[in-house]
Order: structure tokens, then C-alpha cells, then sequence
């Protein structure tokens, strides 16, 4: 099975811009979980989208937001970029599927890169 | 708030020694605590997990023991080699206000074997 896979792997955006990451879940896969990682925050949960709803949000400004498509892939975007944006942003495949199947596999990130 | 604290930040073995990281998280309801490897320049991987109603779970040279009452959970990596150098992570899948979960991550702990 191939792994999840996230488009561009390197993004280099001026303050103010907007920026739309892309992510493939695993195949099979109909949950997406978004996360930022930085060296000062470690790694800090965004939102989590499950058949095409938004069912889990962490403590982010309204400029970051995301959407799932009905096979399952998964964008997010941030809008108004500010310097404190620059950061590595992870998508998460998970099954979805409610008892016991928790398992998250990574993808590669997008490297983020606001001047 | 829910919070997942990770120690040593920066761990130092010899080749062939065993390493011990510790984590201890807030949410008492956590049901599912996942260890990930974080090499550089990649996404996390998922290396070992272990569930509410086991103790401690096995595989090869990695082990995870929980203490539930205690709240913390640790891993346990024996006869190490030098590409189990890597940042681990450890997280906890808090239920907070909604019954899907997330993980909430601990900061991360450096760990270098020295060959």
C-alpha cells in the first residue's frame, strides 16, 4: 500500500499571502488529522476531517481551516500568512473507524517557509 | 488543559545499551498512547502503541509499559544501534469535550547512540 502523500513538499510564501496544502490518505483511509510542528511548540494538532466533516479542531486562529473531498484527500489553508506560520505542516492518515482503531501514519509535511 | 509531559529532552547511549524515555499525560480519560521515530527531514513514524487495558506490550528490542493510575507510560529500547538515533515522540489520545479523540504530543526527546 502506498504511504500518505503530501503536496508540495517546499513552500516559500510572503506575509499576507494565503497558502493551500494537499494531502492523500492511505488508501482505504477516511480520516485526515492535520498538525503543525515547530522547535517551540512541537507538534500541535489542527483538525481532523472524517467522511468530508470536520469532527475534531485544535486551539488555531480561524486563518487556518481545511476541507476533505469524498475520496478522502484533504486540504488545509492558511490565509493572512504571518512569520510564526513558518513551520513543518503533517497530515495523518487514519482509518477512521470509531473502536479501536486509532492507529496515525504520518506523511513526509510540507515545509512552510513565510518571509 | 491536556498536556503530555516527555523526559529526558536529549538522551546519550553507547551502542548496545538500552535507552528509557518517560511520558506522563494529564487527561485521565486517554485511552491509546502511540510512540513515533521522527528521523530528519521525514514525517514521524509510528513504531509501538499500546492501549488502556494492557500493561506493557512487546516487539523485538522496543517496549512500552503504562501505569495508568500513575498516568505516565514509558519506552523502553534495548541493545541499541546507531540508527536508532532519532527525535522520539510520544503522545496520548486525549477524548477532552469530544468522544473522537486526538493526540496530544510530548515535546520530543533527542536520542543519539553512539557506535
Amino acid at each position: 500500500k502506498a504511504g500518505v502523500t503530501q503536496t508540495p513538499r517546499y513552500l516559500i510564501k510572503t506575509r499576507g499571502q494565503q497558502v493551500t496544502l494537499s494531502c492523500s490518505p492511505i488508501s482505504g483511509h477516511r480520516s485526515v488529522s492535520w498538525y503543525q510542528q515547530t522547535p517551540g511548540q512541537g507538534l500541535q494538532f489542527l483538525f481532523e476531517y472524517f467522511s468530508e466533516t470536520q469532527r475534531n479542531k485544535g486551539n488555531f486562529p480561524g486563518r487556518f481551516s481545511g476541507r476533505q473531498f469524498s475520496n478522502s484527500r484533504s486540504e488545509m489553508n492558511v490565509s493572512t500568512l504571518e512569520l510564526g506560520d513558518s513551520a513543518l505542516y503533517l497530515c495523518a492518515s487514519s482509518s477512521g473507524r470509531s473502536q479501536g482503531h486509532y492507529e496515525q501514519y504520518f506523511g513526509p509535511g510540507t515545509r512552510l517557509t513565510v518571509t | 488543559g491536556e498536556n503530555v509531559e516527555q523526559h529526558p529532552s536529549t538522551l546519550s547511549v553507547q551502542e548496545g545499551d538500552s535507552a528509557v524515555i518517560k511520558c506522563t499525560y494529564s487527561d485521565s480519560a486517554s485511552n491509546y498512547f502511540p510512540w513515533y521515530k521522527q528521523e530528519l527531514g521525514k514525517g514521524p513514524q509510528l513504531i509501538i502503541d499500546i492501549r488502556s487495558n494492557v500493561g506493557e506490550k512487546k516487539d523485538q528490542r522496543i517496549a512500552v509499559t503504562l501505569n495508568k493510575t500513575a498516568k505516565h507510560f514509558s519506552l523502553h529500547i534495548t541493545e541499541t544501534q546507531p540508527e536508532d538515533s532519532a527525535v522520539y515522540f510520544c503522545a496520548a489520545r486525549s477524548l477532552g469535550s469530544s468522544n473522537t479523540g486526538k493526540l496530544i504530543f510530548g515535546q520530543g526527546t533527542t536520542l543519539q547512540v553512539k557506535p
